[in-house]
């Protein structure tokens, strides 16, 4: 069956950098576009980036444009986030998420949490 | 960045029927496919609708998903108590060339 599982979350101060993973199982990896997709505390659903299965396009929200790259790697089945200049409107649960052909997310992760805080 | 507009709140009391609405714009709902998310506290979230009426496995027929035009709903018929959740609609935008997600909504089982 499908499995997603992140891991990397932690606390970080303002300025910091963090690095995120997501280990994937279950399917054929590099078929699926993969995204992050982050909640803050309390709060709802925000589209974090998204990269194809070649790798050839990746996007980002404007509110992480620049200071996150998103990245795979089809040999181990991994997407990755990588963080910086991290400010504390990051401080959120961040979800990786299966992306289909036709924009549909249809499996989850359970979860990364990221804190930024002094 | 904009997101698309869901009531933040709706009741119902079991065995009866609630609908959550989801407004958008020609760039998101009126041109993509709309899915619908339910999200349990503490939970990650789970596809319920996708391609604005389509269920995957294992989701009861009670969920039902409509479009028209630049707005989606989804149906909850026989409201059951398991039922009481955050529902986020969901839909690509060619404008922003990624995601768009509603707000929420929170649904209470009276």
């Amino acid at each position: 069956q499908v499995q997603l599982v992140e891991s990397g979350g932690a606390l970080v101060k303002p300025g910091g950098s963090l690095r995120l993973s997501c280990a994937a199982s279950g399917f054929t990896f590099n078929d699926y576009y993969m995204t992050w997709v982050r909640q803050a505390p309390g709060k709802g659903l925000e589209w974090v980036s998204f990269i194809s299965g070649s790798s050839d396009f990746q996007n980002y929200a404007d509110s992480v444009k620049g200071r996150f790259t998103i990245s795979r790697d089809d040999a181990q089945n991994s997407v990755f986030l990588q963080m910086k200049s991290l400010r504390a409107e990051d401080t959120a649960v961040y979800f990786c998420a299966r992306g289909t052909g036709d924009g549909v997310l249809d499996f989850w992760g359970q979860g990364a949490l990221v804190t930024v805080s002094s | 960045q904009s997101v698309l507009t869901q009531p933040p709140s709706a009741s119902g009391t079991p065995g009866q029927r609630v609908v959550i609405s989801c407004s958008g714009s020609s760039s998101n709902i009126g041109s993509d496919t709309v899915t619908w998310y339910q999200q349990l506290p503490g939970a990650a979230p789970k596809l319920l609708i996708f391609r604005h009426n389509q269920r995957p496995s294992g989701v009861p027929d009670r969920f039902s998903g409509s479009k028209s035009g630049t707005s989606a709903s989804l149906a909850i018929s026989g409201l059951q108590s398991e039922d009481e959740a955050d529902y986020y609609c969901a839909a690509w935008d060619d404008s922003l060339n990624g995601w768009l997600f509603g707000g929420g909504t929170k649904l209470t089982v009276l």
